[in-house]
């Protein structure tokens, strides 16, 4: 069975740093691309980043990219997202996203 | 970047009724469009792929067609566990995009 566990979430002040995780289980984890999906409150589902089953290439939205920082450690099954300059707009919830199955997802709240 | 325009924003429904939501893509994404299905303060939950294909243990009564710029999602015979938020994506290239969502509620 799939599982995908996202863990990391915090509330934090603008500027600030976090480090999501996304712990996975019963599937090739290096075979596979991974990625992370967010939803701020009462909004629609916005893509994050991506990156590839090896970690050679990494995507990320327009709004992150500089300042978020996607990586993986095939050796562990986990995935990361570190969140760098934070802004009350990254404000969410974030998932975990890998082949087909979503991680139950992790709030990230930034406001002084 | 592409662009996922979803219609309608919202739809009233009984159960039993059939469901239609479409999605457009601003440019041609050959099959590669995804269905979610969410409910509120939950996960969202993976149902379709490559336009029409179910993940396993999706009910038979959703179905989803269409490929390049046009694409539907279709539910036949509407159950109340249906009742939910449902969001397209395209993954033919980045950014991946999804579409605003359709909040299918109680008529």
């Amino acid at each position: 069975e799939v599982q995908l566990l996202d863990s990391g979430g915090d509330l934090v002040q603008p500027g600030g740093s976090l480090r999501l995780s996304c712990a996975a289980s019963g599937f090739t984890f290096n075979n596979n691309a991974m990625g992370w999906v967010r939803q701020a409150p009462g909004k629609g589902l916005e893509w994050v980043s991506s990156i590839t089953g090896s970690g050679d290439n990494t995507y990320y939205a327009d709004s992150v990219k500089g300042r978020f920082t996607i990586s993986r450690d095939n050796s562990k099954n986990a995935l990361y997202l570190q969140m760098n300059s934070l802004r009350a707009d990254d404000t969410a919830v974030y998932y975990c996203l890998g082949v087909w199955h979503w991680g139950q997802g992790t709030q990230v709240t930034v406001s002084s | 970047d592409i662009q996922m325009t979803q219609s309608p924003s919202s739809l009233s429904a009984s159960v039993g009724d059939r469901v239609t939501i479409t999605c457009r893509a601003s440019q041609g994404i050959n099959s590669w469009l995804a269905w979610y299905q969410q409910k509120p303060e939950k996960a969202p939950k993976s149902l379709i792929y490559a336009a029409s294909n179910l993940h396993s243990g999706v009910p038979s009564r959703f179905s989803g067609s269409g490929s390049g710029t046009d694409f539907t999602l279709t539910i036949t015979g509407l159950q109340p566990e249906d009742f939910a938020t449902y969001y397209c994506q395209q993954y033919n290239s980045y950014p991946r995009t999804f579409g605003g969502g359709t909040k299918v509620e109680i008529k």
